[in-house]
């Protein structure tokens, strides 16, 4: 597609369940990010990829959280036993550069909005 | 440590005024800056970047912004401001250490009315 997909874009979790949420970055984008934006809050980092490769995820909160992207295209954040703190909207975003590389802007996808009752 | 403030929740402005929405940010190493806009219910866009060069830049929709080095300011500007820039809109920067991370502010309302 032109941009980066998420889904769901709503999930309704209650608490202590497993989620689970899909991002399809734009083509050929070697560079693959998750991040967490709280209500009112601006977007914080979870995790980072270069192609399959998990090169950093010191921003995931806790062992709950749980990101792969296994053929260096689609990724899933999985979240598990899913707490209150957890609501959040989960922003994908791409780019087609890499670490190291020319200085490129993010494009965002939509995002999903979890609210764990 | 890196860091962005948005010192202003709320901007308002009327519609064909200028616009300012502030931007201060601290970061070891060389300042890259980013502005991104976000729609209700929509993900955030890319607005216009700071890498290098000018310390005027010119970015989309008719927004520049103007990076200062002796104040550390990234200042997002429009001469004339449309109903339509009404959004959400975070001032960003990457880490000079690791370019995996791009820190943002907490976002600055603006409200352009008619």
């Amino acid at each position: 597609g032109a941009g980066v997909s998420q889904s769901p874009r709503y999930k309704v979790a209650k608490r202590g369940q497993d989620v689970a949420l899909r991002c399809d970055p734009i083509s050929g984008h070697v560079s693959l990010f998750w991040y967490q934006q709280a209500l009112g809050q601006g977007p914080e980092f979870l995790t980072y990829f270069q192609n399959e490769a998990q090169l950093d995820k010191s921003g995931l909160p806790s062992d709950r959280f749980f990101a792969e992207r296994p053929e260096g295209s689609v990724s899933t954040l999985k979240i598990q036993r899913t707490q209150q703190e957890d609501s959040a909207v989960y922003l994908c975003a791409s780019s087609l550069v890499f670490s190291g590389g020319p200085i490129g802007e993010l494009f965002f996808g939509e995002g999903s909005r979890l609210t764990v009752l | 440590a890196q860091s962005v403030a948005q010192p202003e929740d709320q901007v308002n402005v009327a519609e064909g005024n200028p616009l300012t929405v502030k931007c201060t940010y601290s970061v070891s190493g060389n300042p890259y800056l980013f502005w991104y806009v976000q729609y209700p219910n929509r993900g955030l866009q890319f607005l216009l970047k700071y890498i290098t060069g000018d310390n005027l830049v010119k970015g989309s929709y008719g927004f520049e912004a103007e990076f200062n080095k002796s104040q550390t300011s990234f200042h997002l500007k429009k001469p004339s401001a449309l109903v339509s820039d009404s959004a959400l809109y975070f001032c960003a920067v990457r880490d000079g250490n690791n370019f995996n991370k791009f820190y943002f502010g907490s976002g600055t309302k603006l409200n352009v009315k008619p």
